[in-house]
């Protein structure tokens, strides 16, 4: 059974600092992995999604990379700024038409 | 372009009334459908999804059941809410076809049973 855990559970940076999260999976046979960034009491934004034969994807200052083998993820936010504040998801499509969740990051940035 | 609806966006209902959640999806055909809750400090939990008119899976047995009459709406139910069914509950699609793509979630419905 495919397990998504992402470290840490909250971070707070002041603002301008580069920064990276971390998730990491259990079984490394994934068709994509995928993050998402959720503002309170919202529903969930795609940021990035890396099929399994890629590395990396960047939109912006956000990039993603990808190790499928070691079964890690991370998504590197430069520059940061307090409108990146929200909790980020990871999400690993293993088939079967679902994805499972990481429990997400909670992001603060301080002005 | 397409676009997800979901309503209510709140509700409060009283333990063991009923409940209907519905969820509408425009401006694409023959979607997969998701239905996910997101309980206070905890992850986001799959519910249900749906391949097909009238094809439901159901990934964790308890009080509520979904429902998809037409392609584009999915719609989640209960009999008799628990306190246990309060939560942020979140529908979603996805493309069928091709190589698997993101999901595209909706504003969300809060659900709060006293």
């Amino acid at each position: 059974k495919q397990e998504v855990t992402q470290i840490p559970a909250a971070l707070s940076v002041p603002e301008g600092e580069n920064l990276v999260l971390n998730c990491s999976f259990t079984d490394s046979a994934i068709y994509n992995l995928q993050w998402f960034r959720q503002d309170p009491g919202k529903g969930l934004t795609s940021l990035l999604l890396i099929q399994s034969s890629q590395r990396e994807q960047t939109s912006g200052r956000l990039n993603a990379s990808l190790d499928k083998s070691s079964g890690r993820s991370t998504l590197y936010i430069a520059a940061s700024q307090p409108g990146d504040s929200a909790t980020y998801l990871c999400a690993v499509n293993s088939g079967a038409q679902k994805l499972v969740f990481g429990q997400g990051t909670r992001l603060t940035i301080n002005p | 372009s397409q676009t997800i609806h979901q309503w209510p966006a709140t509700l409060v209902q009283p333990v063991g009334s009923p409940l209907s959640l519905e969820c509408t999806v425009e401006g694409t055909s023959n979607p997969n459908l998701y239905w996910y809750r997101q309980a206070a400090g905890r992850g986001l939990q799959l519910l249900f999804y749906s391949v097909g008119i009238g094809q439901i899976s159901s990934e964790v047995p308890q009080n509520l059941s979904a429902s998809r009459p037409q392609d584009r709406q999915f719609i989640l139910s209960s009999k008799k809410l628990l306190l246990s069914d309060s939560g942020f509950y979140l529908c979603a699609w996805q493309r069928l076809a091709g190589v698997p793509d993101t999901q595209y979630f909706g504003p969300g419905t809060r659900l709060t049973v006293l």
